[in-house]
């Protein structure tokens, strides 16, 4: 069985002020972790993906995240928030073998203030 | 990069009638494309995954006979709801995927907002 949990709904931060969003994911096989975003009535963008290759993953609008098997994370970051990032970010996760399976996280609301 | 589109952005309907929504992969070939539904302020549902050529799979739960799928090509599906419902107002997502691997990315389509009546 896979799982994937976002552990928070809703993140608040200052515009120019750090980024995490976090997920923890489980799965029997190895995965293949995906982070989207979704603004308001769009569909999904893919900011960045991890497939076994480079563990530290860099992705579009300078967003960037680190898969870490001993903690089973993958949490996504940017140094510096900017307005345009205000939407809702989904962690996937997939993972090849036996029956093949997408599982989507509930998603994390990133709020930016001015 | 790819680019998955949808059609209509949005549709109204009234109660007892279907409703047809494509999906088509622009610039390259999709060998599996899939369906989701998402309510408000929730996460995507899938649906039902569809290979070109052959019948829908579909998770448990989603009646196949009231959301018929069809992949009769490489670059389109379509998703029709029958005999619609306002329960079955949604906003209902599709993806495309080129490859046969999970470690393939899903190119998601713009959505499609179905308000029943």
């Amino acid at each position: 069985a896979q799982s994937v949990t976002q552990l928070d709904s809703h993140v608040s931060v200052s515009e120019g002020t750090p980024v995490l969003l976090r997920c923890n994911y489980s799965s029997s096989y190895s995965p293949s972790l995906f982070w989207y975003v979704q603004h308001p009535n769009k569909g999904l963008q893919l900011l960045l993906k991890y497939t076994s290759a480079a563990t530290l993953v860099k992705g579009i609008n300078g967003f960037e995240a680190e898969f870490k098997k001993s903690e089973t994370s993958f949490h996504l970051t940017k140094p510096s928030a900017h307005m345009s990032d205000a939407a809702e970010y989904f962690c996937v996760v997939t993972y090849s073998g036996g029956y093949q399976k997408v599982t989507f996280g509930i998603g994390t609301k990133l709020q930016v203030i001015p | 990069g790819a680019v998955v589109s949808q059609h209509p952005s949005r549709v109204i309907c009234k109660s007892g009638t279907s409703v047809k929504i494509e999906c088509r992969s622009l610039d390259f070939q999709a060998t599996t494309m899939f369906w989701y539904r998402q309510f408000p302020k929730q996460s995507l549902m899938l649906m039902a995954t569809s290979n070109e050529g052959s019948k829908a799979t579909y998770e448990q739960g989603v009646e196949k006979d009231k959301f018929l799928i069809n992949h009769a090509s490489l670059t389109l599906s379509t998703l029709t709801v029958t005999s619609a419902h306002p329960e079955d107002s949604s906003f209902y997502i599709c993806s495309a995927r080129s490859g046969g691997s999970l470690t393939d990315t899903q190119y998601f389509g713009p959505g499609t907002r179905l308000t029943v009546l």
